[in-house]
C-alpha cells in the first residue's frame, strides 16, 4: 500500500544523545515535511525539502538537521543542542510544495527524554 | 503575523447533532485545510479549498474569503468522528501552511 511510514513509534532519548527519527513515503512525492506537535499548541514546521539534495529551514529548526539523499527518504536527528525534544513528531509528503497540495501524514514518532 | 484561530478549543455533543468548528485567519489566503487527527495521533486531510464549500459524505466545509473565515460541519455526527480537527492556512506570501490549535470534538453515544 502507498503511504508513509514512520519509525519508531516510541523513542527514548537520554541527556546528550543524538536521536534519528525514520520517514519513508513510497507515493514518489517530491515534497517532505518534519512537524513538531506539542500540546495545546498547533503544528511547527522544523524543515521541509521541495526536492532531493535540497531541505530548508522551517520556524523551530535549531537543535535539528535533516538529510534528502533519496526521494522517499527524510529522517530528521535530534541533537542534543535541542533542550527540550519531547514532543510528537510527524513526516508529511506532497505531490509539490504548492500550498494548494494536500499532504499526506505519517501515524507519528512520539519521543521522551529519561 | 499569520495567525489561525479555531473555536471551539472543546466540543462535547449527543450522537447525531450537528457540529460546527470554526477557523478564522488573519490574511489572504490561497488554499485553506482541514484536517483530522484520530486518538492514535495520525492525520487525515479532509479538504483543501480555496473559495466556496465542498462536501464529502456527512463532511462539509465552507470558507468565506472577505471575512477571513472558514467552518467545517459535520451532520448526524457519530463517536467515530470523535477526534481533533485542525485547520491549515496557506497564504499568498509563505511557503509553508500555519496550522490552528486544534479542535478536540468528543461525541457521546
Amino acid at each position: 500500500d502507498g503511504g508513509i511510514t514512520q519509525s519508531p513509534k516510541y523513542l527514548f532519548r537520554k541527556e546528550g544523545q543524538n536521536v534519528t527519527l525514520s520517514c519513508e513515503q513510497n507515493l514518489n512525492h517530491d515534497a517532505m515535511y518534519w512537524y513538531r506537535q506539542d500540546p495545546g499548541q498547533g503544528l511547527r514546521l522544523i524543515y521541509y525539502s521541495q526536492i532531493v539534495n535540497d531541505f530548508q529551514k522551517g520556524d523551530i529548526a535549531e537543535g535539528y538537521s535533516v538529510s534528502r539523499e533519496k526521494k522517499e527518504s527524510f529522517p530528521l536527528t535530534v541533537t542534543s543542542a535541542q533542550k527540550n525534544p519531547t514532543a510528537f513528531y510527524l513526516c508529511a509528503s506532497s505531490i509539490g510544495s504548492s500550498k494548494l497540495n494536500i499532504q499526506y501524514f505519517g501515524a507519528g514518532t512520539r519521543l521522551s527524554v529519561l | 503575523k499569520n495567525e489561525v484561530e479555531q473555536s471551539p478549543q472543546n466540543l462535547t455533543a449527543q450522537e447525531g447533532e450537528f457540529i460546527t468548528i470554526n477557523c478564522s485567519y488573519s490574511v489572504g489566503i490561497s488554499a485553506l485545510h482541514w484536517l483530522q487527527q484520530h486518538p492514535g495521533g495520525g492525520i487525515v486531510s479532509l479538504f483543501m479549498l480555496s473559495s466556496g464549500k465542498k462536501k464529502h459524505g456527512r463532511l462539509i466545509a465552507t470558507i468565506n474569503i472577505q471575512e477571513k473565515h472558514s467552518s467545517l460541519h459535520i451532520t448526524a455526527s457519530h463517536p467515530r468522528d470523535s477526534a481533533v480537527y485542525i485547520c491549515a492556512e496557506g497564504n499568498q506570501g509563505a511557503q509553508k501552511l500555519v496550522f490552528g490549535q486544534g479542535t478536540r470534538l468528543t461525541i457521546n453515544p
